[in-house]
């Protein structure tokens, strides 16, 4: 079970974004991904491995954590960063998604 | 460009089946694993299950609430993977998304009500 917290993430464009993700269990490999939503779109891809960044995600979005905890950074909010966040272990037997992470602009 | 189209959404009754098909370009498809997966209204991501590589024997895995209901296959000449969907119950209403590592369709609705 993947648990995500806050639920939901007031904050103003220009401020700094930490979303966290737990999980019941150690994750192996350190296989967790982070995904953005917006309404009405497909999921997309932000970071896989815990911190490495997917293709043409900039810089300012960055992974960290191990075993069991691990964060979505976001440095300086851009208004177009407003959306739904959801963590993703992912391993051979399975995936499994965390419940989100509304961002919402204050 | 990678392009990844999902196609078979529609109106089904419970107990019903569907089938769901998923077709990728611009990539070897042959290599990858695609995985479904599917958002009920309003609600988050629910990873569905997936189909390993031939070379990885072609395998199968699938979450708990769709086992024994839900079959997926490949046909790696057509570049697409198929999502077979038996007994359909309402709880199954959602938008279903077709991944392919990074690469995500932008979904087609199955609608389960009578």
């Amino acid at each position: 079970v993947l648990t995500q917290s806050p639920g939901t993430l007031s904050l103003s464009p220009g401020e700094r974004a930490t979303l966290s993700c737990r999980a019941s269990q150690s994750v192996s490999n350190n296989y967790v991904a982070w995904y953005q939503q917006k309404y009405g779109q497909a999921p997309r891809l932000l970071i896989y491995g815990a911190s490495s960044r997917a293709t043409g995600i900039p810089d300012r979005f960055s992974g960290s954590g191990s075993g069991t905890d691990f964060s979505l950074t976001i440095s300086r909010l851009q208004p177009e960063d407003f959306a739904v966040y959801y963590c993703q272990q992912y391993g051979r037997s399975g995936i499994t998604f965390g419940q989100g992470t509304r961002l919402e602009i204050k | 460009e990678i392009q990844v189209v999902e196609s078979g959404g529609g109106l089904v009754q419970p107990g019903r089946s569907l089938r769901l098909s998923c077709e990728v370009s611009g990539l070897r498809f042959g290599d990858y694993a695609p995985t479904w997966v599917r958002q009920a209204p309003g609600k988050g991501l629910e990873w569905v299950g997936f189909i390993r590589s031939e070379l990885k024997g072609g395998t199968t895995e699938y979450a708990a609430s769709v086992r024994g209901r839900f079959t997926i296959s490949r046909d790696d000449s057509k570049a697409t993977v198929y999502l077979q969907m038996n007994r359909l119950e309402i709880e199954d209403t959602g938008v279903y998304y077709c991944s392919v590592e990074e690469w995500w369709g932008q979904g087609t609705l199955v609608t389960v009500s009578s």
